[in-house]
C-alpha cells in the first residue's frame, strides 16, 4: 500500500514569493490534516480535512495560508506571501477509524514532509 | 489544556546498551498514546500505540512503551539500541474522541555511540 505522498520534498524561495505543497493521502482516507513543524519542535496543526470539508483551520494563518481539498483526495497548502518565519517542514498525514461503536480509534500517518525555506 | 513533556532534549546511549525516553502528558482524562521516529530529512514514521488494554504495548523495530496511568507516562524502551536507531522520537496524545488531532511533545533527539 502506498504511503502519503507528498511533493515538492525541498522548495526554497524569497520572501514575498508564493509558495505551494500537495499531498495525496493514503487510498481511502477521508481525513486528512497539514501540520507544520518549526526546528527543533513538535509538528502544530494548521488544518484538518474530513472529506472536501475544513473542519477545524482555527491554527491556520488566514491572511497568508489557504488549502483546498478538491474531490475529498489531494490537498493543497498554499502561501501567498512567504515571510522568513514561514521557513520550516509542512507535513502532510491521512488517517481512517477503526474499532466499533463502543470506541472509534484513529492513527495518522504521515508523508515525508515538505522542507520551505524561505530567504 | 493538554499538554505532551519530553524533559530529555537529547540522549546519547552507546550502541548496545538499554534506551528509555520518558513523556509525560497533561490531560483532562486518559488518551490515546502515540510514540513517532523521524530520522533526518524524513516523515514521521508511527512506532506504536496505546488505545487501552494491556498497558505494555510492542511496537515494530523493537521498541516497546508501557502506559502508567498513576504517573501520567508512556515511556518508550528499547533493551539493545543499534545505530539505526539515531533520530528524533516525538511522543504524542489525542482525545479519545474518533478523529482528532495530535498534539506532540518537543521531541528527543536519540545519538548512538560506537
Amino acid at each position: 500500500e502506498a504511503g502519503v505522498v507528498q511533493s515538492p520534498r525541498y522548495k526554497i524561495i524569497e520572501k514575498k514569493q508564493p509558495v505551494a505543497f500537495w499531498c495525496n493521502p493514503i487510498s481511502g482516507h477521508n481525513t486528512l490534516y497539514w501540520y507544520r513543524q518549526n526546528l527543533g519542535q513538535g509538528p502544530e496543526l494548521l488544518i484538518r480535512y474530513e472529506n472536501e470539508e475544513a473542519v477545524d483551520d482555527s491554527q491556520l494563518p488566514k491572511d497568508r495560508f489557504s488549502a483546498e481539498r478538491l474531490k475529498g483526495v489531494d490537498s493543497t497548502l498554499k502561501i501567498q506571501p512567504a515571510e522568513l518565519g514561514d521557513s520550516a517542514v509542512y507535513l502532510c498525514a491521512s488517517s481512517s477509524l477503526s474499532g466499533t461503536s463502543g470506541g472509534f480509534q484513529e492513527t495518522q500517518y504521515f508523508g515525508p514532509g515538505t522542507r520551505l525555506l524561505v530567504l | 489544556a493538554q499538554s505532551v513533556t519530553q524533559p530529555d532534549i537529547h540522549i546519547t546511549v552507546s550502541e548496545g546498551a538499554s534506551l528509555e525516553l520518558r513523556c509525560n502528558y497533561s490531560y483532562g482524562a486518559t488518551p490515546y498514546l502515540f510514540w513517532y521516529v523521524q530520522s533526518p530529512g524524513q516523515g514521521l514514521q508511527l512506532l506504536l500505540k496505546y488505545f487501552s488494554g494491556d498497558t505494555l504495548v510492542q511496537g515494530i523495530k523493537g521498541f516497546e512503551a508501557e502506559f502508567k496511568r498513576s504517573q501520567s507516562s508512556f515511556n518508550l524502551r528499547k533493551p539493545s539500541v543499534h545505530w539505526s536507531d539515531a533520530a528524533e522520537y516525538f511522543c504524542a496524545v489525542a482525545p479519545r474522541s474518533g478523529y482528532s488531532t495530535l498534539t506532540f511533545g518537543k521531541g528527543t533527539m536519540l545519538l548512538v555511540s560506537p
